[in-house]
């Protein structure tokens, strides 16, 4: 069975510094890898995503993530924070053949202090 | 942009009651998903949808669930008899291929309350 744990529920930076949400997966096979970001009353959308390519995969709006598989981790970070991000981020991971579902974390809110 | 819409965005139910929730999927998608998330909790899958059939199902989705493609745009779960612990958001989700190159686009979700 593939799970994702997200560290910490809630994360706040001041406007300008590093974002850093944390996710590990784990995964009896290869997993797909992603991160989802819920803006309030909105739908999840997909920030970027994992799929056994490039390592370091960036993706929308200036965030990228590394997957490393020594430490089953997917951190999501972004160098500098604008107001704007604040929101929920879920990261999720998917079998890499036949089952289609997203397994997801238990997301992260960010909050961005002025 | 295309996008994935759900109507109602809020339904208030009695408990036993039947509800319907609704979604349109991008209009090339194939593949459609529902998913929902209980307040505080994760979001979790509930079923797959292709080529007019269930394609899977998690735990949660037992014989009180159901899913339908009634015509060529709209995609709907039904609950037959909700219970309290129903209460969610449901998303829907749907996308244009299954693989690497499966990215599944969600709408805003239904807030679903049972008293």
């Amino acid at each position: 069975a593939q799970s994702v744990t997200q560290l910490g529920s809630h994360v706040s930076v001041s406007e300008g510094a590093l974002v850093l949400l944390r996710c590990n997966y784990s995964s009896s096979v290869p997993p797909y890898l992603f991160w989802y970001v819920q803006y309030p009353n909105q739908g999840l959308q997909l920030l970027l995503k994992y799929t056994s390519a490039a390592t370091l995969v960036k993706g929308i709006n200036g965030f990228e993530a590394e997957f490393k598989k020594s430490e089953t981790s997917f951190h999501l970070t972004k160098p500098s924070a604008h107001m704007s991000d604040a929101a929920e981020y879920f990261c999720a991971v998917r079998s890499n053949f036949g089952n289609e579902k997203l397994t997801f974390g238990t997301g992260t809110r960010l909050t961005i202090i002025p | 942009e295309p996008e994935v819409t759900q109507t109602p965005s809020h339904q208030v139910t009695q408990m036993g009651q039947e509800v319907i929730l609704r979604c349109v999927p991008i209009s090339n998608h194939l593949y459609f998903y529902w998913y929902r998330q209980i307040l505080g909790q994760k979001v979790e899958f509930l079923v797959s949808f292709y080529n007019n059939e269930i394609s899977e199902k998690s735990e949660i989705f037992d014989d009180q669930f159901s899913v339908e493609r009634p015509d060529g745009s709209n995609f709907t779960l039904k609950i037959r008899s909700t219970k309290l612990e129903d209460s969610a958001m449901y998303f829907c989700a749907s996308s244009e291929e299954t693989g690497a190159s499966n990215e599944q686009f969600f709408g805003p979700g239904t807030r679903l309350t049972v008293l």
